[in-house]
């Protein structure tokens, strides 16, 4: 039982490149998350999968895309990388129902982007 | 202004002593309180969790949350030079599935 696994952990991009974080998990949850972690910002959500097959946009989106692929896979697009893009980027996943009981969500150990 | 705030710190203190971190928030709608802890270049993991008003204890870890005030505080006894890390603390209303974080306040003990 991996949890929830990110790749790649570290990546560097020129500005205007592109590339796609990748998140898994393997506990069956239904909802899955993306974070940049700034320093002194704390998690600032990017965007959430409430469950497979919807996406919806948090608090920083722009810049950014998402695909629910299944209901493990949830990934993140940077279509044109700019330096204020340079973050850490975790992915998080919970078994989130709308109940309201309590969102417990699980974190990847993050990917480090840097953006030159 | 941040809907939640945190001290960044860092809080010093030696080995054996007790850490008191704490976050204000100003959204009444937050019913669930969390703490998460985060080491050094890793994911954060929950450390605990309180629904409403009141006091949860977990070992050497205290969880408060005065809603009256605004305010959640986590005590951690007898603390460890492996309680070093970064304290989140998170919250979310009744029936919402996103978390509001705090930024994070950076505790050092020291043996």
């Amino acid at each position: 039982n991996a949890g929830v696994t990110q790749t790649p952990k570290f990546q560097v991009l020129k500005t205007g490149q592109s590339m796609t974080l990748q998140c898994a998990q393997d506990m069956n949850h239904n909802s899955m998350y993306w974070y940049r972690q700034d320093p002194g910002m704390g998690l600032r959500l990017i965007y959430y999968s409430a469950s497979e097959g919807t996406t919806d946009k948090g608090e920083v989106p722009n810049g950014y895309n998402v695909s629910r692929l299944n209901k493990r896979e949830f990934s993140l697009r940077l279509e044109s990388a700019a330096p204020s893009q340079t973050s850490v980027y975790f992915c998080a996943s919970s078994p989130y129902r709308t109940s309201g009981n309590t969102d417990t969500q699980y974190f990847g150990p993050g990917t480090r982007l840097t953006v030159l | 202004q941040k809907e939640v705030e945190q001290d960044p710190g860092p809080l010093s203190v030696p080995e054996g002593a007790i850490v008191s971190l704490n976050c204000t928030y100003s959204n009444s709608a937050f019913q669930y309180f969390m703490w998460y802890r985060q080491y050094s270049r890793k994911g954060p993991e929950l450390l605990m969790y309180t629904y409403s008003s009141g006091n949860k204890e977990d070992g050497r870890f205290t969880a408060q949350v005065d809603k009256s005030s605004k305010y959640i505080s986590l005590f951690i006894r007898d603390s460890q030079p492996s309680d070093s890390a970064t304290y989140l603390c998170a919250m979310i209303g009744a029936a919402g599935n996103k978390l509001t974080f705090g930024g994070g306040t950076r505790v050092l003990v020291k043996p």
